[in-house]
């Protein structure tokens, strides 16, 4: 079954440093989906970026941008400039095949902001 | 726009006891999902269903029960709760287009 590892349990930084958030999958399906979501303070998880296997560009949103590199099963995201608000739990996660119906979540990284 | 919502919020119960979380949904999403969340878990998936009458076991389904006679509405059914259940239980619906929108969580205790 696949597998996801975010090794960072926990980052804190200052703000406007930039700070990458690591994940790396485990997967023997040539096509899948990676995401990312976000878990506020308030609780809820919030979508933030899919990728799919075929597609190995670089994205950037804002301050956001997420590195996917087959060759070393990553799909890293780096926050440049953070802010206070950016300060949450991210989740990054693995589906396999052409469906969604098990996305595996890795265990999180809590991200700290400070001012 | 209401989307995903759960109800209860927050529950506590006994063990032994059979307690229903419910999700619904109002954007008539084929796919609806079922996740527990615990500390250095991440979510698991428990059961996932792809339309009406249609539901399958995810990696943590054992104790639980799930029916979805409406597309809109996935309850998740605690048979006889236990204190390993103790958990935020999140429910997510999907179209095809893959990304999961989660709904606002329910805190469960079982004491």
């Amino acid at each position: 079954a696949q597998k996801v590892t975010q090794a960072q349990t926990e980052i804190s930084v200052v703000e406007k440093e930039d700070v990458t958030l690591d994940c790396v999958y485990e997967t023997r399906d040539t096509t899948y989906y990676l995401f990312w979501y976000k878990q506020p303070p308030s609780g809820e998880l919030v979508f933030l970026i899919r990728r799919n296997s075929f597609d190995e560009q670089n994205e950037i949103s804002g301050r956001y941008s997420w590195n996917f590199q087959k060759s070393t099963s990553s799909f890293n995201f780096t926050i440049t400039a953070s802010q206070v608000v950016d300060s949450a739990v991210y989740f990054c996660a693995l589906s396999e095949g052409y469906n969604n119906n098990d996305m595996r979540f890795g265990a999180g990284t809590r991200l700290t902001v400070k001012p | 726009d209401a989307g995903i919502t759960q109800s209860p919020r927050y529950k506590i119960t006994e063990t032994g006891r059979q307690v229903t979380l419910m999700c619904h949904q109002t954007w008539s999403h084929s796919y609806m999902f079922w996740y527990r969340q615990d500390l250095g878990h991440g979510l698991r998936l428990i059961y996932y269903s792809a339309a009406a009458d249609i539901t399958d076991k995810g990696e943590v389904p054992d104790g639980y029960v799930v029916s979805r006679s409406k597309t809109e509405n996935f309850p998740l059914t605690l048979e006889s709760a236990t204190r390993s259940q103790t958990s935020v239980y999140f429910c997510a619906s999907s179209s095809d287009s893959y990304e999961q929108y989660f709904g606002p969580g329910t805190r469960l205790t079982v004491t």
